[in-house]
């Protein structure tokens, strides 16, 4: 069975950092694009990014102003989001999802699988 | 870049009334690739179509995807009390952004 799991969500200050982290299991990890999808309170799914499936590259939503890193670790099933400069706009539910395919074609697929997402809330 | 269009915003419909929910895209989608998820209260999302046709596995067949070019349609044909959700298309397939729609919530009477 799939598994991603989330953590490190907190309360930060504006201009704060945070590191977000998905452990992952059930799958062959080193084999799949992997995509960060996030949901302020209320309001509908924002995607955020997504890194290939041999770290080799990853790509951002433009409204993001480049102050997100997607980064992953295939030795150890886990995925990460460094979240810098952080805005009160930034507050939300941020989940990890996993593409349907595995290879390089399909880096930017569908997902078929979604964490439970971790709580970020940026505020003074 | 393409933007989706989901309407209506809210639908309020009856047990056993069919739902129709559309998403229309600024330009048109490479190869059908289209996705829908449903988002029940206080869940995760979940894959219920993809290529804008195909249901994914073990979602039942009075939910069904259809469209091509810019506009595509996530229909229900009974609704059922459990249907109440948000549901989303999403744009995938040859580059990123995996663009969202705005989403359509269903409400039952």
């Amino acid at each position: 069975e799939v598994q991603l799991v989330e953590s490190g969500g907190d309360v930060v200050q504006p201009g704060g950092s945070l590191r977000l982290s998905c452990a992952t299991s059930g799958f062959n990890f080193d084999d799949y694009a992997m995509h960060w999808v996030r949901q302020a309170p209320g309001k509908g799914l924002e995607w955020v990014g997504l890194v290939t499936w041999d770290a080799g590259t990853a790509f951002y939503a433009d409204s993001l102003g480049g102050r997100f890193t997607i980064s992953r670790d295939n030795s150890k099933n886990s995925l990460y989001l460094q979240l810098d400069g952080l805005r009160p706009e930034d507050t939300a539910l941020y989940y990890c999802a996993k593409v349907a395919k595995s290879g390089s074609y399909y880096t930017t697929y569908y997902f078929d699988s979604w964490g439970q997402g971790t709580l970020v809330t940026v505020s003074s | 870049e393409i933007v989706l269009t989901q309407s209506p915003g809210t639908l309020s419909l009856s047990p056993g009334e069919r739902a129709t929910l559309s998403c229309r895209a600024s330009e048109s989608v490479t190869s059908d690739f289209i996705a829908w998820y449903q988002q029940k209260p206080g869940q995760t999302p979940r894959l219920l179509i993809y290529g804008a046709s195909t249901r994914a596995t073990g979602i039942p067949d009075r939910f069904s995807g259809s469209g091509s070019g810019t506009d595509f349609t996530l229909t229900i044909s009974r609704l059922q009390p459990e249907d109440l959700a948000v549901y989303y298309c999403q744009q995938y397939g040859d580059a990123p952004p995996n663009i969202f729609g705005g989403g359509t919530k269903i409400e039952i009477k």
